[in-house]
């Protein structure tokens, strides 16, 4: 069964620390992986995206690092900033990138 | 830029009542999406439609129904609401054999009392 597997489910740091979210998926075949941020009450919004052959992607402050050997993903976040308050999902695309599964997300909360 | 709407942000039902979603994109997208989502169980899929009058059904579509008569406009109908659907709905949309880039409506909090 694909799974999206997150962690931790969620977490507190300060204003300006840097931190990094996990995900460890076990879809197969695979396709391309995605982060996306979904503010409060908000739908997601994509972040990064990478495929089979992309190790690292930035956007920004987020760095997503991909390891498709051992089915690992992590997003760092450098320098915090209250904005980047949020839920982070991972999303992996299957056969054709036409199947999506997605993580539980991470609820990141950064206090000044 | 894509632009995915709902029709409510918030929606208060009681038990039983028929209820409508709506979702509306402007960028003549073939696929439509509707997911719901639950603390600790991320996004999960009701239905998808990738054509008008074409839909097919998610991982969860038990006590669900849709309707797409128009190419931008996808209908989530709950026929009879019960409490166990209180959650966020999620409307997205793509192209064409481009799922894996979806574009996410901002969500309705739908309550069902």
């Amino acid at each position: 069964k694909n799974q999206v597997e997150q962690s931790p489910q969620s977490l507190i740091i300060l204003e300006g620390k840097n931190c990094t979210l996990q995900c460890n998926y076990t879809v197969s075949p695979f396709s391309n992986l995605r982060w996306y941020k979904q503010d409060t009450g908000r739908g997601p919004v994509s972040l990064t995206i990478m495929t089979f052959s992309e190790n690292t992607k930035s956007n920004g402050r987020y760095t997503a690092t991909l390891d498709a050997d051992t089915k690992q993903s992590s997003l760092h976040i450098t320098a915090s900033q209250l904005s980047d308050s949020a839920s982070y999902i991972c999303v992996v695309s299957g056969a054709a990138g036409n199947k999506l599964t997605f993580g539980g997300g991470t609820r990141v909360l950064v206090k000044p | 830029d894509v632009k995915v709407t709902q029709s409510s942000r918030y929606l208060v039902k009681r038990t039983g009542e028929k209820v409508f979603l709506e979702c509306v994109q402007d960028m003549d997208h073939e696929n439509m999406f509707w997911y719901r989502q639950d603390p600790g169980l991320g996004l999960r899929l009701i239905y998808f439609s990738y054509d008008v009058k074409m839909k097919e059904k998610g991982d969860i579509p038990e006590g669900y129904s849709v309707s797409r008569e128009k190419k931008e406009r996808f209908s989530l109908i709950l026929e009879s609401a019960s409490t166990n659907q209180t959650s966020m709905y999620l409307c997205a949309s793509s192209l064409l054999g481009q799922a894996y880039e979806q574009y996410f409506g901002p969500g309705t909090r739908l309550t069902v009392t």
